[in-house]
């Protein structure tokens, strides 16, 4: 059966350091991968996706993520946090011929002056 | 593109009254989903449509829940009669067909039953 892990439900980060959400999937088939970002009282909205070719995807606000088959991993980077970056990170996956896209639990990101 | 348009933003009704919650998809997206959100379940998908057609409702928790998609640019989730348990925000998003493309979500409605 497919399925998302996100690791750590919080995480929190100084602003200027490092942040790096972390996303498992589970899946017998090529996946697509997506991280969506969800703002205080607002809608999902889609921040980067992998399809095929190039494993380092980059996506909007200076965010990146790795798509990496052998550890079924695609984690998501941004060199240095903002205070703006504080929000809610769901990794997502979807399949060649399917409708559905399976959702993880979500990352809500905290950022600390 | 205005975007995926859901109204109304904010709803607030008594037990036992019918709510109807609605949405307007991007045009030319031929895929609709209805998802709720809760702080106690996260996201969890109701019911999505291909080309207006009903495709898996099997998240739809009662049969107090419907959905319907009389044609491309509309559809509705009705939920008679609503229960304080029903609180939520409920999402609409759309999209093609297609696996890889993602999807695009409305602002929400967030429902209070009281």
């Amino acid at each position: 059966a497919q399925s998302v892990t996100q690791l750590g439900s919080h995480v929190s980060v100084s602003e200027g350091a490092l942040v790096l959400l972390r996303c498992n999937y589970s899946s017998s088939v090529p996946p697509y991968l997506f991280w969506y970002v969800q703002y205080p009282n607002q809608g999902l909205q889609l921040l980067l996706k992998y399809t095929t070719g190039a494993t380092l995807v980059k996506g909007i606000n200076g965010f990146e993520a790795e798509f990496k088959k052998s550890e079924t991993s695609f984690h998501l980077t941004k060199p240095s946090a903002h205070m703006s970056d504080a929000a809610e990170y769901f990794c997502a996956v979807s399949f060649t011929g399917g409708f559905k896209t399976i959702f993880g639990a979500g990352t809500r990101l905290f950022v600390k002056a | 593109d205005a975007g995926v348009i859901q109204s109304p933003r904010h709803e607030v009704t008594e037990m036992g009254q019918e709510v109807t919650l609605r949405c307007k998809p991007i045009s030319g997206h031929n895929s609709l989903f209805w998802y709720r959100q809760t702080m106690m379940r996260g996201l969890e998908l109701l019911i999505y449509f291909n080309n207006n057609v009903p495709i898996d409702d099997s998240g739809m928790p009662e049969d107090r829940f419907s959905a319907k998609m009389p044609n491309a640019s509309f559809s509705t989730l009705k939920i008679q009669p609503s229960e304080p348990r029903d609180s939520a925000v409920y999402f609409c998003a759309s999209s093609l067909a297609a696996s890889d493309y993602g999807y695009t979500f409305g602002s929400g409605t967030r429902l209070t039953v009281v």
